[in-house]
């Protein structure tokens, strides 16, 4: 069955630190890929998305992704994180069956001045 | 473009009070729609998709059920709402399920 791992839930860095949020999938096929952020009560904003082509994506806000099929990961990375970053990151990854995107739980993070 | 409307941003309802929650989508046609539920640390549930007019799919059972009398409304409602059905709920649509999705603001609904 197709699954999203987060396997970090809370993640804290220093302002102006590099971050790294990971993410697994299961997957059958070549799956359409997808990193969202979501400030405290609100919805939730698409930073980026791998469909194919190139394996390392750019998004918004400095955000950037690598998509590594052969450790079935699709990791979420920015040199310098400020702390207007801090919020939930989704990862998710397309439904074959033909309903919703998967996501994963989430990763909250916080940065520290 | 394509906007996404939800509404109230917050409610507050006593226990066995009905719900009605609802969701529009304006500038695209015939949308996927999907109602979620965040709880902490729980991620996203997926509660009801609608690919159509008439058309619901509930991914879990629940005291909630899910209505789209027009194309781009989606309404989430209950009867009679428990405790448990306290939590943040997402409204999103897209146009396939292996594209991106788009989520509005979310509702904040507190059963007290």
């Amino acid at each position: 069955a197709q699954s999203v791992t987060q396997p970090d839930i809370h993640i804290t860095v220093s302002e102006g630190a590099s971050l790294e949020l990971r993410c697994n999938y299961s997957y059958g096929a070549t799956p359409y890929l997808f990193w969202y952020v979501q400030s405290p009560g609100q919805g939730l904003q698409l930073l980026l998305k791998y469909f194919s082509g190139d394996t390392l994506v750019q998004g918004i806000k400095g955000f950037e992704a690598e998509f590594k099929r052969s450790q079935s990961s699709f990791n979420l990375r920015k040199p310098s994180v400020h702390w207007s970053d801090a919020a939930e990151y989704f990862c998710a990854v397309g439904n074959q069956a033909g309903t919703a995107l998967i996501f994963g739980k989430g990763t909250t993070l916080s940065v520290s001045s | 473009s394509q906007t996404i409307h939800q509404w109230p941003a917050t409610l507050v309802q006593p226990v066995g009070s009905p719900l009605s929650l609802e969701c529009t989508v304006e500038g695209t046609s015939n949308p996927n729609l999907y109602w979620y539920r965040q709880a902490a640390g729980r991620g996203l549930q997926l509660l009801f998709y609608s690919v159509g007019i008439g058309q619901i799919s509930s991914e879990v059972p629940q005291n909630l059920s899910a209505s789209r009398p027009q194309d781009r409304q989606f309404i989430l409602s209950s009867k009679k709402l428990l405790l448990s059905d306290s939590g943040f709920y997402l409204c999103a649509w897209d146009w396939d399920s292996n594209t991106e999705a788009f989520f509005g603001q979310g509702t904040r609904l507190t059963v007290v």
